[in-house]
């Protein structure tokens, strides 16, 4: 039972380029998260999905698309990388019942240059 | 939508004394209160969370307490060791069903340092 994981762990980017992260969850949760966290700030959340085939935005979207094929994976894509967007990003999930927890996965660190 | 600030941002106390961190919400109708540690590098660590139907909730050396009028809730660390060291984080989140989901909003973060 690997929990949240994260593709990749660490990853460099020339402004302008695209790529996607992977979060994958083996805890058949219902709701999946993508926040976002800076240097002396909490996360913030960027979008959510709350089942298969359903995406919401959440506090910080711009620049940012998500898609849900399966229910234990969750795409988070940058297609034009802006070196505001280094970050450390990271994925949670959740069961959608009476468990309100969310378990977060090891992070990805993304540097924009 | 939901806002929560944290106070202190910095916090340094000797090993064996006691921390307390404070935290404040806008938005009555959250009703999920977790605490999470994060040490350098590594993803947010739940440590204790309270309901909104539970006023205090402790675990061994730490406790959480919780003021729904006031909109307010303190995490409250006794006899701190040197391993408590980390930044705390304090977040919110509305589960009452609708559109809610569940979301978390956090707080600005509290950089605690104990000293041996």
């Amino acid at each position: 039972n690997a929990g949240v994981t994260q593709t990749p762990k660490f990853r460099v980017l020339k402004t302008g380029q695209s790529m996607t992260l992977l979060c994958a969850q083996d805890m058949n949760h219902e709701y999946m998260y993508w926040y976002r966290q800076d240097p002396g700030m909490g996360l913030r959340l960027i979008h959510y999905s709350v089942g298969e085939g359903t995406t919401a935005k959440g506090e910080v979207p711009d620049g940012y698309n998500v898609s849900r094929l399966k229910k234990q994976n969750f795409l988070l894509g940058l297609e034009s990388a802006a070196p505001s967007q280094t970050s450390v990003y990271f994925c949670a999930s959740r069961d959608r019942g009476r468990g309100y927890e969310q378990y977060f996965g090891p992070g990805t660190r993304l540097t924009v240059t | 939508g939901e806002n929560v600030e944290q106070h202190p941002s910095t916090l340094s106390v000797q090993e064996g004394d006691s921390a307390v961190i404070k935290c404040t919400y806008s938005d009555s109708a959250s009703n999920y209160f977790p605490w999470y540690k994060q040490e350098l590098g590594k993803r947010p660590q739940l440590i204790i969370d309270i309901r909104s139907n539970v006023g205090e909730k402790k675990d061994q050396r730490i406790a959480v307490t919780l003021n729904k009028t006031a909109k307010h809730f303190s995490l409250h660390i006794t006899e701190t060791q040197p391993e408590d060291s980390a930044v705390y984080f304090c977040a919110a989140s509305n589960n009452a069903g609708g559109t809610s989901y569940g979301k978390l909003t956090f707080g600005q973060g509290t950089i605690l340092t104990v000293h041996p």
